[in-house]
């Protein structure tokens, strides 16, 4: 089993749609949580980052972390086309290194 | 320089043969990182530096891989006597200062064995 788990996708949704993008984890060590947006051709960039649990919102971006069930979400408010990309989720430990573990990515199409 | 410099982009290489991957991180950066991405998969985790030295290399597939920084700047990822099953975009990044959890990407370099 993969320490985090994230549905590949891909996710089509019309554009001004809600989307929700969630990843599940097992390591219950795991206390930075972050969403990286990766464009084609492109290395991944950080969109959003959230120490221990709780949510945090920036502009039409919402992530919640609920450590009691290992479960992580990306919310994108009002979805246009340029959200088109591929969404990874990523996690590392508080202490013990610092490698950080990513998820499979969700690729995400908004339809104009 | 004024983000994270990956060379070459793209590297068309024969089974068998070495190939070094090049990484110019962003100017004061500390710790470094090297990272494998294949198509349909997540960024695999290959080694990590902190300055010049190498605390956690867990990720290195094989004893054909191998990293070295000088200078705690550039990197450079050596394959030696590289294998079909090597090709895939190979991503540095490069952190530093208080949020040291926030990585800065390169482009990549792309690598097909043939």
């Amino acid at each position: 089993q993969k320490e985090v788990e994230q549905d590949p996708g891909p996710l089509s949704v019309p554009e001004g749609a809600i989307v929700s993008l969630n990843c599940t984890y097992s390591n219950s060590a795991f206390q930075y949580f972050m969403w990286y947006r990766q464009y084609s051709r492109k290395g991944p960039e950080l969109l959003m980052y959230t120490y221990s649990s709780g949510n945090k919102e920036d502009g039409r971006f919402t992530a919640q972390v609920d450590k009691s069930s290992k479960y992580i979400s990306l919310f994108i408010r009002d979805s246009q086309p340029s959200d088109s990309a591929t969404y990874l989720c990523a996690m590392r430990p508080n202490t013990g290194g610092f490698k950080t573990i990513f998820g499979a990515g969700t690729r995400l199409f908004v339809k104009a | 320089g004024a983000g994270v410099s990956q060379s070459p982009s793209n590297k068309v290489t024969e089974k068998g043969k070495d190939v070094e991957l090049r990484c110019d991180p962003i100017s004061g950066h500390t710790a470094l990182y090297w990272y494998r991405q294949s198509l349909g998969q997540g960024l695999e985790f290959l080694i990590y530096f902190q300055g010049n030295s190498a605390p956690d290399k867990s990720g290195l597939p094989s004893d054909r891989f191998s990293a070295e920084r000088t200078g705690g700047s550039v990197s450079t990822l050596t394959i030696q006597r590289t294998q079909q099953e090597d090709s895939a975009v190979y991503l540095c990044a490069s952190s530093s200062g208080p949020l040291k959890e926030k990585l800065f990407f390169g482009s990549g370099t792309q690598l097909s064995v043939l």
